[in-house]
């Protein structure tokens, strides 16, 4: 009964590859998102969709793009890989309530994560 | 923007000691705010959370209280365990930049020996 699933759990990759991460929720969640988790362990947000439309898309590189068939799924696909590329991605997915004002707030789920090494 | 700053580790402590791992935010408005945990070789986990100033999140023995005055969110636990051994990451949603965007600090890895 997993609720956010991501494959691969492990990617190793050459240099210049292109490859892709998928992600599921059933959780029946509005919102998903991707974040990439470097060596010192700090997370960043990279995108998040909301019932497929993107909303947030902080400084990416545009060789990651993102694609949110439905709702449950959103995934990740990089282009041209590098070194620099190399770190865990999590997918996550979210009920936001009450956007803005006293009390909204933002829970979000966790997928396992996918360690992405490229050589 | 928002921002939260957690206090640097990492973190050693004997079983049975109390912890507190410091975390402060910047952020305008209403925000929410999240402790999360994650175990070694695993994603992230809400640990707990709070919605408003005053607000007390509890779970697994680990508290934290939302200090709108201090713009703290400490996290605190009288006696760890072994079990306890992970990262625990304080984040913030909300307030004036919208609900959607979830801003972590740096982390902190705790090690808690026997």
């Amino acid at each position: 009964d997993t609720a956010v699933s991501q494959t691969p759990k492990y990617l190793v990759t050459q240099m210049g590859n292109d490859k892709s991460i998928k992600c599921e929720q059933n959780l029946g969640h509005d919102t998903m998102y991707w974040y990439k988790q470097d060596s010192k362990k700090f997370l960043k947000i990279m995108f998040s969709y909301n019932n497929k439309e993107l909303i947030i898309n902080e400084t990416v590189p545009n060789r990651f793009s993102p694609k949110s068939p439905d709702k449950a799924h959103l995934n990740l696909h990089i282009n041209s890989l590098e070194l620099g590329d190399s770190a865990v991605y999590f997918c996550a997915s979210s009920q936001v309530v009450l956007a803005g004002g006293p009390g909204s707030y933002n829970e979000q789920f966790f997928g396992p994560g996918t360690r992405l090494t490229v050589l | 923007g928002n921002s939260v700053t957690q206090m640097e580790g990492p973190v050693t402590l004997s079983e049975e000691a109390f912890l507190t791992i410091n975390c402060t935010y910047t952020a305008t408005g209403y925000p929410s705010l999240f402790w999360y945990v994650q175990y070694p070789g695993e994603g992230l986990q809400l640990l707990l959370k709070a919605t408003k100033a005053d607000d007390k999140g509890s779970n697994k023995g680990f508290e934290a209280t939302y200090r709108k005055e201090t713009t703290s969110f400490h996290l605190e636990k009288g006696s760890v365990q072994v079990s306890d051994s992970a990262v625990y990451f304080c984040a913030l949603s909300g307030g004036n930049q919208g609900a959607q965007k979830l801003v972590f600090g740096q982390g902190t890895r705790l090690t808690i020996n026997p």
